[in-house]
């Protein structure tokens, strides 16, 4: 089965440039999760989808980074205008709702876009 | 304070050595705990998954819950260099479980 599938791996782009990562989560998945990982911080939710809809997006840094889920089998993360100091790497994961294990389930992850912006 | 605490490390040891890596956590209604490794580059996967105390064996690997002390660790026996990764213990939030309260990581290096 395919995992997650993020685009671009890569993306190096100058400040002030608009900046889109791509993502499809695992087909069935109702629930999908955007995070940015940097040596500081670790590992931060960024926001994250049920359904399609933007549930909790706390965690987004600021009005310069928008989330979009148009369809159960794509998200994108958009960042307008970029800074250096977005440079990290962000994750795409999703998970199921299913109904073992009262409700917890496992985040399958992406294998990243690394962000440098100059 | 932090939700999940973990040393980041880097931890080196020799092939065959028995590792030990551990997360502190401060709310005492978690109850669903994991481990997830991750490789250079990659994505973290999925390694172990346990639901309130006690121990979990998947081959070499254990994970362990100790709910009164509010610690939970991950052992790996016969350590090989193809584990030498990044760890992370993760903890779904009490109320959201959707939110996962991740640990720093620890860099495990397993020397040949």
């Amino acid at each position: 089965d395919a995992g997650v599938i993020q685009s671009p791996r890569h993306e190096v782009t100058e400040m002030g440039q608009e900046v889109t990562l791509r993502c499809k989560p695992i087909s069935g998945h109702d629930y999908l999760f955007w995070y940015r990982q940097t040596m500081m911080r670790g590992l931060e939710l960024l926001i994250y989808f049920n359904n399609n809809v933007p549930i909790d997006d706390s965690g987004m840094p600021e009005d310069r980074f928008s989330a979009k889920m148009p369809n159960a089998s794509f998200s994108t993360l958009k960042i307008q205008p970029s800074e250096p100091r977005d440079s990290a790497v962000y994750f795409c994961a999703s998970s199921s709702s299913g109904t073992g294990a009262g409700g917890n389930q496992p985040q399958h992850f992406g294998d990243g876009t690394r962000l440098s912006i100059l | 304070q932090k939700e999940v605490e973990q040393d980041p490390g880097p931890l080196s040891v020799p092939e065959g050595a028995i590792v030990s890596l551990n997360c502190t956590y401060s709310n005492s209604a978690f109850q669903y705990f994991m481990w997830y490794r991750q490789y250079s580059r990659k994505g973290p996967e999925l390694l172990m998954y346990t639901y309130s105390s006690g121990n979990k064996e998947d081959g070499r690997f254990t994970a362990q819950v100790d709910k009164s002390s509010k610690y939970i660790s991950l052992f790996i026996r016969d350590s090989q260099p193809s584990d030498s990764a990044t760890y992370l213990c993760a903890i779904p939030g009490k109320y959201n479980f959707n939110k996962f309260y991740f640990g720093s990581g620890t860099k495990l290096n397993v020397k040949p």
